[in-house]
C-alpha cells in the first residue's frame, strides 16, 4: 500500500510569507505528527493529530498550526516566515493512538529568504 | 525529562568492517526504543524496535539493537557494514504523549572502500 505521502517536496518562499504543507497518512492511519528537521536542532516535535484532533503540541510558537481532515489529511501552515524556519519537515503516520510505530513521509524541504 | 543521548556526531568505517551506534537514552517508564535511518534527501525509514521482551532485536538490512536497561542504553549493531548503508541513523525512545517521539541528533555514518 502507498506510503506516507508530503507535498510539495521543496518550496522557496520569501521572510514574511505564509506557508502550507501538506501530509497524506497511509490508508487506515489515524494519527499524524509533524516534526521539523533541521541541522543544529534535529528532530524537533511540532504536533499531533488524532481523528481531526490536536492530541499534543511541541514548544513552537503560535505561527506554527496545523489541521486534520475526515479523511485523516493533515496541514501545516507557517505564518509570517522567518529565515530561521528553514528546514525540512517531516510528517509522521501511526495507525492509532495506541500503535507505537510511526511511518514518515520523504518529507518537504522548505527554504526561507 | 525524557531525552536520547547519541555521543558520536559522525563515524566513519571500512566497508566489510563491523558497527556499533550508541544510544543512551532518560525515560522514566519502560521505554519503547526505535532505531531510524534517513538517506540523504528522504525521509526516516524504520530498522528495528524494541517493546518488551528478548533485549536483543533484529532489524531489516541486517542491523540489530541490545536493550540495556542498567546502562539505559539501545546501541545500534551490524556485523558487515556495506556501502549503501552510509546514511544518518536516529534513535527514538517514545511515544511520550500520544505519538510523540524523542530523538537524538543522529550518527552520520561513512562507509570507505
Amino acid at each position: 500500500k502507498a506510503g506516507v505521502t508530503q507535498t510539495p517536496r521543496y518550496l522557496i518562499k520569501t521572510r514574511g510569507q505564509q506557508v502550507t504543507l501538506s501530509c497524506s497518512p497511509i490508508s487506515g492511519h489515524r494519527s499524524v505528527s509533524w516534526y521539523q528537521q533541521t541541522p543544529g536542532q534535529g528532530l524537533q516535535f511540532l504536533f499531533e493529530y488524532f481523528s481531526e484532533t490536536q492530541r499534543n503540541k511541541g514548544n513552537f510558537p503560535g505561527r506554527f498550526s496545523g489541521r486534520q481532515f475526515s479523511n485523516s489529511r493533515s496541514e501545516m501552515n507557517v505564518s509570517t516566515l522567518e529565515l530561521g524556519d528553514s528546514a525540512l519537515y517531516l510528517c509522521a503516520s501511526s495507525l492509532s493512538q495506541v500503535n507505537t510505530e510511526a511511518f514518515f513521509g520523504q518529507g518537504t524541504r522548505l527554504t526561507v529568504v | 525529562a525524557q531525552s536520547v543521548t547519541q555521543p558520536d556526531i559522525h563515524i566513519t568505517v571500512s566497508e566489510g568492517a563491523s558497527l556499533e551506534l550508541r544510544c543512551n537514552y532518560s525515560y522514566g517508564a519502560t521505554p519503547y526504543l526505535f532505531w531510524y535511518v534517513q538517506s540523504p534527501g528522504q525521509g526516516l525509514q524504520l530498522l528495528l524496535k524494541y517493546f518488551s521482551g528478548d533485549t536483543l532485536v533484529q532489524g531489516i538490512k541486517g542491523f540489530e539493537a541490545e536493550f540495556k536497561r542498567s546502562q539505559s542504553s539501545f546501541n545500534l549493531r551490524k556485523p558487515s557494514v556495506h556501502w549503501s548503508d552510509a546514511a544518518e541513523y536516529f534513535c527514538a525512545v517514545g511515544p511520550i504523549t500520544g505519538n510523540q517521539f524523542y530523538f537524538g541528533t543522529g550518527t552520520s555514518l561513512t562507509v570507505i572502500p
